[in-house]
């Protein structure tokens, strides 16, 4: 499976700054997305990041708040805006391989824990 | 709003036993099903995937699936402390296509 690596791996951070996450994945892929994981909760998708176009965001989640790029295929980010403590948790990118995207599997970066104060 | 079902746990399992996890979707035109494994303070890894009904088995593990049912189950045989850890049940398919929906987990301890 691809290689996914995920800068920085923790942080902490001033309420009403942002943070810029960065996804790098070893080869390309088609799909990327980001999910949001709060203390002792599952895994939430936040958008998916869409390779030329704008991403695409869930219910809840804007653009304004969570800005995300994709200038490839084999690189994303997210930008934390505006943070407040309540935007504390762990932040995951993920990917579908090409070989697997029929199957719609997805794989998962190490994470960004993010803690706000 | 779709959901997926779990038990939170802890389930408590010997060494040695087999674990049986359960989950549940409400979405009837689910796919694919998926389960994770994630340990503490690490990242979900995949394990197991299935997408027909009935069983699945790969290694100690075995995924069934029931779709008239809307139920999915992982087996853990001959568990190991090893196998402690939370397990995501994760659904794509239906109204969520290429998106994956997943359930809240249920935390395993495999006790010595």
């Amino acid at each position: 499976s691809a290689v996914i690596s995920q800068k920085p791996s923790r942080d902490i951070c001033q309420r009403g700054t942002s943070l810029t996450i960065q996804c790098q994945v070893d080869s390309q892929v088609t799909m990327m997305f980001w999910y949001r994981q709060q203390p002792g909760q599952s895994l939430t998708l936040i958008a998916t990041a869409n390779q030329g176009s704008e991403a695409t965001y869930e219910s809840g989640f804007v653009i304004d708040k969570f800005p995300i790029s994709r200038p490839n295929l084999t690189f994303s980010t997210l930008t934390v805006s505006n943070m407040s403590p309540e935007d504390s948790s762990i932040y995951l990118c993920s990917v579908e391989p090409h070989e697997r995207e029929s199957y719609n599997e997805q794989f998962f970066g190490p994470g960004t824990r993010l803690t706000v104060l | 709003q779709k959901e997926v079902e779990q038990n939170s746990g802890p389930l408590s399992v010997p060494e040695g036993a087999i674990a049986s996890l359960n989950c549940t979707y409400s979405d009837r035109g689910s796919q694919s099903f998926f389960w994770y494994r994630q340990y503490s303070g690490k990242s979900p890894e995949l394990i197991m995937f299935i997408y027909s009904n009935g069983d699945k088995e790969d290694g100690r593990f075995t995924a069934q699936l029931n779709k008239a049912s809307q139920y999915v189950s992982l087996l853990i045989r001959d568990s190991q402390p090893s196998d402690s850890a939370t397990y995501l049940c994760a659904v794509n398919g239906g109204d969520s296509w290429g998106k994956l929906q997943f359930g809240a987990g249920t935390q395993v301890v495999v006790t010595p």
